[in-house]
């Protein structure tokens, strides 16, 4: 069975600072796809990035870069240059590529500092 | 353009009640995907719609779970019988097509749903 691990309860950083966000994958299937989702405390999941198993390159988009690394199963994201509003739950993601339904890890509540 | 929508926003009933939650999809999605996410977890998967049927309901918990989507558009999550352990957020997700792994669920704003 497939599972997402999030070991980060929470995490503090600085403003403007970059911060990580572990997440470790398990799944027996060769093809996946991998994805981040920011939760603010309004509760809407907001889509951040997207990484499939056969991609060469991590996956970036803005502020956010997925840092793939497929021996270790694990798809940590990166924020750079944190702001205020980036404070929210993050979830990592991940799909079987049959149905297509998403299992969750518990995620990470960030906050980011003044 | 518009994004997922559900609605009420919030519910509150009484054990034993039956309740309706609804999911307006983005307009083209053809997949429609149901989660429940408990206080301080992450969302678990309920069910997933592909056009008007159910492709896969291994999530729903037992009998009282069901769900439909006639037109293939709109969807209602239905609960029967509530108990308490079924309060939560149910979130509806759609998306363009299923079955590619780069086809990314965009969320609504979910149904908080409390069972007194």
């Amino acid at each position: 069975a497939q599972k997402i691990t999030q070991t980060q309860p929470g995490m503090f950083v600085q403003e403007k600072e970059a911060v990580t966000l572990d997440c470790t994958y398990d799944t027996s299937d060769p093809s996946y796809g991998l994805f981040w989702y920011k939760q603010p405390s309004s509760g809407e999941m907001i889509f951040l990035i997207y990484q499939g198993s056969y991609d060469q390159q991590n996956a970036t988009e803005g502020r956010y870069s997925l840092n793939f690394q497929k021996a270790r199963k694990s798809a940590n994201l990166v924020i750079s240059a944190s702001q205020l509003g980036d404070s929210a739950m993050y979830f990592c993601a991940m799909n079987d590529g049959a149905t297509n339904k998403l299992i969750f890890g518990t995620g990470t509540l960030l906050a980011v500092q003044p | 353009g518009a994004g997922v929508s559900q609605t009420p926003s919030n519910k509150v009933t009484e054990k034993g009640k039956y309740v309706e939650l609804r999911c307006d999809p983005i307009s083209g999605h053809t997949a429609l995907y149901w989660y429940r996410q408990s206080l301080g977890q992450g969302p678990e998967f309920l069910i997933y719609f592909q056009g008007t049927g159910a492709a896969d309901d291994s999530g729903l918990p037992n009998d009282r779970f069901f769900a439909v989507r006639p037109e293939g558009s709109v969807s209602t999550l239905k609960i029967q019988r509530t108990e308490r352990g079924d309060s939560a957020v149910y979130l509806c997700a759609s998306s363009l097509q299923s079955g590619g792994l780069a086809d990314t669920q965009y969320f609504g704003p979910g149904t908080r749903l409390t069972v007194l």
